[in-house]
C-alpha cells in the first residue's frame, strides 16, 4: 500500500527566503506526482505535474524534482512572498486500466511566509 | 474552458438523510475522481469513473455510498442515511484522455455537514 509522506509539517520563514518541502514515497512503481498548494477553505490548485519518466519540472518560482528509485520529490520556491502562504500537497498515481488511478496525498506542509 | 464544477458548495443534512453531491468535469474530460477529507485528515481516494463506468471503487466505503457518471450530465456521489462522521469536504477532480500525463485538476469541493 502506497504511504506518502511530507515534511515538515510546518514551516515558517521571512518573506524573501528560499525554501525547500520535501515528499517521500514509499512505493516506487509510480506513473506521476503532482505538487499542489491549497488554501483554507478551499479546493486544491494543481502547481506542477512530473512524469515518471522525469526529473524535475519548472513554472516560474517553483521547481519540483523526483528521485523516483529512492521514493522522494522535493519542491523549490525561490524567493518566497506572503502570498506563497498556503497548505501544500504532494501526491502520486500508478497507472490502471485506461487512465492513472486515484492520488495517494501526504497530509502536507502548512507553510506560512512572513511579512 | 471553465474548471471542474461542484454543487452545491455547502450541504447541511440532518442524520439518516441522503446527500447528492454533483461534479462536472472540464470540457474533454472523460476521467472523473472522486476524494474525501476528513477534519484534521489527508485528502482520501475514493472512487474513479470513465464515462458509464466504474474503473476503481477501492476507495470507497461498502455502504450507503455510491457514485455514478452517466453519458449525459454530471457524475454525482451519492451518500445515503447519512451520519455525523460523514462531515467532511468532498472533492471531485477530472483529467482529460489527452494528453496522457492524467494530471487532475480539482474542484472547489462541496463541504457536507451532518447535524
Amino acid at each position: 500500500k502506497q504511504e506518502v509522506t511530507q515534511i515538515p509539517a510546518a514551516l515558517s520563514v521571512p518573506e524573501g527566503e528560499n525554501l525547500v518541502l520535501n515528499c517521500s514515497f514509499t512505493d516506487s512503481a509510480i506513473y506521476n506526482l503532482q505538487w499542489f498548494r491549497q488554501d483554507p477553505g478551499k479546493g486544491l490548485t494543481s502547481l506542477l505535474l512530473i512524469q515518471s519518466s522525469q526529473r524535475e519540472q519548472t513554472s516560474g518560482r517553483l521547481n519540483a524534482s523526483l528521485d523516483k528509485s529512492s521514493g522522494r520529490s522535493t519542491l523549490y520556491i525561490a524567493a518566497s512572498q506572503p502570498g506563497d502562504s498556503a497548505t501544500y500537497l504532494c501526491a502520486v498515481s500508478k497507472l490502471s486500466g485506461g487512465g492513472a488511478d486515484g492520488l495517494t496525498f501526504g497530509k502536507g506542509t502548512h507553510l506560512i511566509i512572513q511579512p | 474552458n471553465a474548471g471542474v464544477m461542484q454543487n452545491p458548495r455547502h450541504l447541511v443534512r440532518r442524520r439518516g438523510q441522503e446527500a447528492r453531491l454533483r461534479c462536472s468535469p472540464m470540457k474533454g474530460h472523460s476521467h472523473v475522481y472522486w476524494y474525501r477529507q476528513l477534519p484534521e485528515e489527508g485528502l482520501k481516494f475514493m472512487v474513479y469513473l470513465q464515462k458509464e463506468n466504474i474503473i476503481d471503487e477501492s476507495g470507497m466505503p461498502k455502504e450507503r455510498f455510491s457514485a455514478e457518471f452517466p453519458k449525459e450530465g454530471p457524475s454525482i456521489l451519492r451518500i445515503q442515511q447519512v451520519v455525523r462522521g460523514d462531515s467532511a469536504a468532498y472533492f471531485c477532480a477530472s483529467s482529460p484522455d489527452y494528453p496522457p500525463d492524467h494530471e487532475q485538476f480539482f474542484g472547489p469541493g462541496t463541504r457536507l455537514t451532518v447535524l
